[in-house]
């Protein structure tokens, strides 16, 4: 079984400050990892994928996420916060082609 | 880009009453997944389809069924409807590439069930 934990319920930054989301996964085959956001009363937009290439993965929006085997952590990086990426974040994780695992997600809420 | 396409968006429907919920796919894409997510949950697999047939299913409840067309459009039909089901429900569709590595599904914007 595959499932995802995500650090923080709500993680609170000011704007310019860095955006830091965690994410660990649990796999027993490679995962596929990815991470989605969800702005209210909307569906879900791809950020970004890790898919067993590149460990440092480049998204939009100017997120990154970095694929740590050793540590089982797929954290979503952001240098500078902006006040339109407050909105819900969420790791998922499959393998193959099959249904994605979500974590409970991560409020990010940004403060001037 | 195209993407997703999801019907109706909101949809009000009392307990007992039945429910059928409507999903296109990004053209060309083959695989069609359909997930719920409740107030401040995260979103729960129900059920998937590749080329027409049923390829995963997860926890969708007996009252639950789905069909994916010979379009690629896909149905998601819920009966004997419980306060439960109040959720938002989204489908997402992929493209299944032999020995290739993208598996990334795309959502539509969901529909927003409200049983009363």
């Amino acid at each position: 079984a595959q499932s995802v934990t995500q650090l923080g319920s709500h993680v609170s930054v000011s704007e310019g400050a860095l955006v830091l989301l965690r994410c660990n996964y649990s796999s027993s085959v490679p995962p596929y990892l990815f991470w989605y956001v969800q702005y209210p009363n909307q569906g879900l937009q791809l950020l970004l994928k890790y898919t067993s290439a590149a460990t440092l993965v480049k998204g939009i929006n100017g997120f990154e996420a970095e694929f740590k085997k050793s540590e089982t952590s797929f954290h979503l990086t952001k240098p500078s916060a902006h006040m339109s990426d407050a909105a819900e974040y969420f790791c998922a994780v499959s393998n193959t082609a099959s249904k994605l695992t979500f974590g409970t997600g991560t409020r990010l809420q940004v403060t001037l | 880009a195209a993407g997703v396409i999801q019907s109706p968006r909101h949809l009000i429907k009392e307990k007992r009453e039945t429910a059928t919920l409507k999903c296109y796919p990004i053209p060309r894409h083959d695989t069609v997944y359909w997930y719920q997510q409740g107030p401040g949950q995260d979103p729960q697999f129900l059920i998937s389809f590749y080329e027409k047939m049923q390829s995963d299913k997860g926890s969708i409840p007996d009252r639950f069924s789905a069909q994916q067309f010979s379009d690629y459009h896909s149905e998601l039909n819920m009966s004997s409807l419980e306060l439960g089901d109040s959720a938002l429900y989204f489908c997402a569709s992929s493209l299944f590439l032999a020995g290739g590595n993208s598996y990334e599904q795309y959502f539509g914007p969901g529909t927003r069930l409200t049983v009363t």
